[in-house]
């Protein structure tokens, strides 16, 4: 079982609709929780970190951390299509981050 | 501020050559990360260094890859003896790593083609 694991996709929705993205791992002392959106060629953003259990509300971005579940996930409402891109969960492990592979989100006009 | 910029931001080598990829993290940093990237593939963890400590080098795939940051701050990366499947965009990021605040931030990273 990899570390941080993600859909690869590329998961496909509708301009204006809801995108659920979704990251399990497998370490549970990870505390602490990131997601990352990487365009194509271009390094990765941090779009938001998560700590504590719930969801966390950022503009149209929601975390869910489900630390029992060993979940987390990303939602994006009213999706745009400049949000395409590559979303990455990291979780920290100790000292290093680990990555998950990432999801690829492709938000039709 | 000046975000964390990294040189070259493409380099082209022939197997065999060593090569020396550089990172100027973001000013007041103690963290810093070397991460590489094949085409379409995730963030693969390298190299870690905080502070005056010793690096975590648990990620270096071999031992033709090294790292050193001097005085805390800037850092370099060798790779000796170049083989084509070193060919990938190697990423540097720096953190503040102080509690609730281990954002890291990345630089645009260096495209390695080794032919």
């Amino acid at each position: 079982q990899k570390e941080v694991e993600q859909n690869s996709g590329p998961l496909s929705v509708p301009e204006g609709a809801i995108a659920s993205l979704n990251c399990t791992y497998s370490d549970r002392g990870s505390q602490s929780f990131f997601w990352y959106r990487q365009y194509s060629g271009k390094s990765p953003e941090l779009i938001m970190f998560i700590y504590s259990n719930g969801d966390k509300e950022d503009g149209r971005f929601t975390a869910q951390l489900n630390k029992a579940s060993q979940y987390v996930s990303l939602l994006i409402r009213d999706s745009q299509p400049s949000d395409s891109a590559t979303y990455l969960c990291a979780v920290r492990r100790g000292q290093n981050f680990v990555f998950g592979p990432g999801t690829r989100l492709s938000v039709l006009p | 501020g000046a975000g964390v910029s990294q040189s070259p931001s493409n380099k082209v080598t022939e197997k065999g050559k060593d090569v020396e990829l550089r990172c100027d993290p973001i000013s007041g940093h103690t963290a810093l990360y070397w991460y590489r990237q094949s085409l379409g593939q995730g963030l693969e963890f390298l190299i870690y260094f905080q502070g005056n400590s010793a690096p975590d080098k648990s990620g270096l795939p071999s031992d033709r890859f090294s790292a050193e940051r001097t005085g805390g701050s800037v850092s370099t990366l060798t790779i000796q003896r170049t083989q084509q499947e070193d060919s990938a965009v190697y990423l540097c990021a720096s953190s503040l790593e102080s509690l609730y605040q281990e954002t890291q931030y990345f630089g645009p990273g260096t495209r390695l083609l080794v032919l």
